[in-house]
């Protein structure tokens, strides 16, 4: 079965520095796909930034980078320069194969932006 | 462009009572997703269709629970005769096979509260 494992359940930054929010996961697919979603405290989810299983570059969008260790079944999520409206819940969730149905979800961690 | 709504966004009722709710997705996708969140942790998938067809179900989808998209258009989820353990936030998404990532778009939520 997939599992995801969020381990920091919070995090601070402060603004304009690089956090890291780490991801591991567990799947014996070969086929797979890593997503991150922010949730602000207003309760929607935020698609992030997507990651697959065979991509051989690490994504980037804009701020967000994600830093994809295959091996170790590692997909970190890199935000660069902080800023005040990026605190909010993290999650990182997978989708077995390219065109799976559904997600499963870590437990995510809080990221609090210091001024 | 208009995103994925719900209705109700809070819901209050008492235990044994049955409760209805929508979720409109973006209109061009054909696939819809109902997830359930409980506090502090990350959505765990309930059901999904693809256009009218409920294709999968979840082991957490009780007999109690029943989750409709009669024109594979809006969805409507239904718990009958509502426990204290179905307070939680039920979250609706929507997606479209043919973006490249088929990333999920959530609504805001409707949070159900038994009391």
């Amino acid at each position: 079965a997939q599992k995801i494992t969020q381990t920091q359940p919070g995090m601070f930054v402060q603004e304009k520095e690089a956090v890291t929010l780490d991801c591991t996961y567990d799947t014996s697919d070969q086929s797979y796909g890593l997503f991150w979603y922010k949730q602000p405290s207003s309760g929607e989810m935020i698609f992030l930034i997507y990651q697959g299983s065979y991509d051989e570059q690490n994504a980037t969008e804009g701020r967000y980078s994600l830093n994809f260790q295959k091996a170790r079944k590692s997909a970190n999520l890199v935000i660069s320069a902080s800023q005040l409206g990026d605190s909010a819940m993290y999650f990182c969730a997978m989708r077995e194969g390219e065109y799976g149905n559904k997600l499963v979800f870590g437990a995510g961690t809080i990221l609090r932006v210091k001024s | 462009d208009t995103g994925v709504s719900q209705d109700p966004r809070h819901k209050i009722t008492k235990r044994g009572q049955n409760v209805t709710f929508r979720c409109d997705p973006i209109s061009e996708h054909n696939r819809l997703y109902w997830y359930r969140q409980t506090l502090g942790q990350g959505p765990e998938f309930l059901t999904y269709f693809q256009n009218e067809a409920q294709l999968e179900k979840s082991r957490l989808l009780s007999d109690r629970f029943s989750a409709e998209r009669p024109k594979g258009s809006f969805s409507t989820l239904e718990i009958q005769r509502t426990e204290q353990g179905d307070s939680a936030m039920y979250l609706c998404a929507s997606s479209d096979l043919g973006r490249p990532y088929n990333e999920q778009f959530f609504g805001p939520g409707t949070r159900l509260t038994v009391l």
